[in-house]
């Protein structure tokens, strides 16, 4: 089975702090891709990858920036965390003919 | 990306067929139409696409209408645990170019599946 591990469940961070958000996949994909969820609005896609060191922006990049070194990780970066990116943030991959597979979701909390 | 429409919520009784509508009059001809679902707390997770014939599987039915125009999930003998959001999205198989790898989740239908 396709394998999506995100490294945190549950984050709280202080804000200001820099947050690193990380994502392995094991099924070889060449898209990754990075969301959030909040009630009400659904997912909404902050940035994807489509191959190692290339990146796009979704539709709500600002205050975001991501890192693909290696075609198994995509890393989602909060520079200086704040109040409003508290969120259910979700990471998903998938190969050109495949659908996506998402990972369990990371709950951060920014106090 | 084609959009779609989809009900807030819907209610369906344990053991009934749960029918999830989709609107999707925009498709182009090379778009298939996707299912998923997201249980709370958890990832969404893939149910099952076509792109004109009917489909089955394991988790489920797809009906697409022959303009192509609307779809209906089909949850055949749906359990509590069939309790989530639903997503219907429209998009190519297979693309290519940056511009077009973007996967669009709008709202969803959340199901509640009552005992």
């Amino acid at each position: 089975d396709v394998k999506v591990t995100q490294s945190s469940r549950y984050l709280v961070k202080r804000t200001g702090e820099k947050v690193f958000l990380e994502c392995v996949q094991d099924m070889d994909h060449e898209n990754m891709f990075w969301y959030r969820q909040d009630p009400g609005l659904g997912l909404r896609l902050i940035y994807f990858s489509y191959d190692v060191k290339m990146k796009e922006k979704g539709d709500i990049p600002e205050g975001y920036s991501v890192s693909r070194e290696k075609k198994e990780r995509f890393s989602l970066i909060l520079e200086s965390a704040s109040t409003n990116q508290t969120s259910m943030y979700l990471c998903a991959s998938k190969a050109l003919n495949t659908e996506a597979f998402f990972g369990q979701g990371t709950r951060l909390t920014v106090v | 990306d084609a959009k779609t429409t989809q009900p807030t919520s819907m209610d369906c009784a344990e053991g009934r067929a749960a029918n999830l509508p989709c609107n999707h009059s925009t498709i182009s001809g090379n778009e298939y139409v996707y299912w998923y679902r997201q249980i709370h707390s958890q990832g969404p997770q893939y149910i099952i696409h076509g792109l004109k014939n009917n489909e089955t599987n394991e988790m489920a039915s797809l009906i697409i209408t022959e303009d192509r125009k609307s779809s209906t999930l089909i949850l055949p003998h749906a359990t509590l645990r069939d309790t989530a959001v639903y997503y219907c999205i429209v998009r190519p198989r297979s693309y290519s170019g940056a511009g077009s790898y973007q996967l669009t989740f709008g709202k969803g239908t959340k199901l509640s599946v009552i005992p």
